[in-house]
């Protein structure tokens, strides 16, 4: 059964950079049919895509972040990181990291299954 | 950036059925399939459909999803009191090179 641990500081100084990774297990980051995403819920609030990545490097970034992130994969540790710059109040959310089964210009585009989720405070 | 709009909540008795609505545009509900997920306190969300209608392994039969033009709805038949959570549609937006998007999420109380 695949699972998915995200990890990583829990609080993050403002314009500094929040760094998480997600550890990925029973299955392999190595395969050729999924995306590997990162996504998050500030408190209280709803669900934000912030990008994804194929083993062989392709990214994909939400627009309004795309300027301050980069994903990046590991596929000798199972691993995929989630870098964001400059952060503020504003990035203060629940972090998740998910499989994302994903064929660009198809209709296969979902997320699952998902981590139990990181929580970053960015203190004001 | 929620582009796809859904009602803050809706709510129903045991038994009833509920009917959850996700309104969007050419460029996301118009151009692709609609996923939702479903998200218990405290805890991750759950993809629930995909594909517009399909149900991943687990999800009872309950639980239908249908699209039309640029909406689409979540249907609960028999609603059950594990059944309340919140509910997020979701859609590829084919906008700005393209991007996920999802719902402004509804809170589905069972009464």
């Amino acid at each position: 059964q695949l699972q998915l641990q995200e990890s990583g500081p829990g609080l993050v100084r403002p314009s500094e950079t929040l760094s998480l990774t997600c550890t990925v297990s029973g299955g392999s980051i190595s395969s050729t049919t999924y995306y590997w995403g990162w996504l998050r819920q500030p408190p209280g609030k709803g669900l934000e895509w912030i990008g994804s990545i194929h083993y062989r490097g392709t990214t994909y970034y939400t627009p309004s972040l795309k300027t301050r992130v980069t994903i990046s994969v590991d596929t000798s540790k199972n691993q995929f990181s989630l870098k964001l710059s400059s952060v503020t109040a504003a990035d203060m959310a629940m972090y998740f990291c998910a499989r994302h089964p994903f064929t660009p210009g198809t209709s296969r585009n979902w997320f699952d299954p998902w981590g139990q989720g990181t929580l970053v405070i960015v203190p004001s | 950036q929620s582009v796809l709009t859904q009602p803050p909540s809706a709510s129903g008795t045991p038994g009833q059925r509920v009917t959850v609505f996700c309104s969007g545009s050419n460029s996301n509900i118009g151009s692709n399939t609609v996923n939702w997920y479903r998200q218990l306190p405290g805890t991750a969300p759950k993809l629930f459909i995909y594909n517009n209608n399909q149900r991943p392994s687990g999800v009872p039969d309950r639980f239908s999803g249908s699209k039309s033009g640029t909406s689409a709805s979540l249907a609960i038949s028999g609603l059950q009191s594990e059944d309340e959570a919140d509910y997020y549609c979701a859609a590829w937006d084919d906008s700005l090179n393209g991007f996920y998007v999802f719902g402004t999420g509804t809170k589905v109380t069972v009464l």
